[in-house]
């Protein structure tokens, strides 16, 4: 079975420090995985994707995700907050099997302080 | 290429009607998504589509119905409205990657039941 765990439901940064935002997965399969945000009232824009090649994937506006096997994780980081980075945050695990999942996290809330 | 595009974007409805959204997938894919997002529940996978035949549901009554068209387009109908069915809804286009699909999503419909 998979699953999509988001670790924080809230993350709240100063703006210039860095950002960490957790997920961890559980799959049978080899995933795809990828980051989306989400800006109110907007739809999901991708930020980043892994699908089983290169483990550090870099995506837009300065973000990056780890694919880390051995801990059943992809956590988001930013090495500097922007203002602009205010958003919502999805997790998702892609798989193809014997029935083919897309499955998203319940979203993580970065709240960026002045 | 033209993004996902979802008509329309902003919906009044008043309970007991029914509604249609329309979506139109980025050109060359084949699949189409439908998920429900609310303060509540968060993002609720609906249903996809896959070469005019639906391949995946989520749990949603059968008031919740869709459809694809030959060209891939999608629609979704929602009758016998009701306020908790106010929402956004997203519709995303796929594209199959390696070791699963990657999704675009469009900008959604708001619907507001009154």
């Amino acid at each position: 079975a998979q699953s999509v765990t988001q670790l924080d439901s809230h993350v709240s940064v100063s703006e210039g420090t860095p950002v960490l935002l957790r997920c961890n997965y559980s799959s049978s399969y080899s995933p795809s995985l990828f980051w989306y945000v989400q800006h109110p009232n907007k739809g999901l824009q991708l930020l980043l994707k892994y699908t089983s090649a290169a483990t550090l994937v870099k995506g837009i506006n300065g973000f990056e995700a780890e694919f880390k096997k051995s801990e059943t994780s992809f956590h988001l980081t930013k090495p500097s907050a922007h203002m602009s980075d205010a958003a919502e945050y999805f997790c998702v695990v892609s798989v193809v099997g014997r029935d083919d999942k897309i499955i998203f996290g319940k979203g993580t809330r970065l709240h960026i302080l002045p | 290429k033209a993004g996902v595009t979802q008509t329309p974007r902003y919906l009044i409805k008043t309970r007991g009607q029914q509604v249609t959204l329309s979506c139109s997938p980025i050109s060359g894919h084949r699949s189409v998504s439908w998920y429900q997002q609310t303060p509540g529940q968060g993002l609720q996978f609906l249903f996809e589509y896959f070469s005019e035949t639906q391949r995946n549901k989520g749990n949603f009554p059968g008031r919740f119905s869709g459809r694809q068209f030959s060209n891939s387009r999608s629609e979704m109908n929602v009758s016998t409205l009701e306020l908790g069915d106010s929402a956004l809804y997203l519709c995303a286009s796929s594209l199959p990657i390696p070791g699963g699909y990657e999704q675009y999503f469009g900008p959604g419909t708001r619907l507001t039941v009154t």
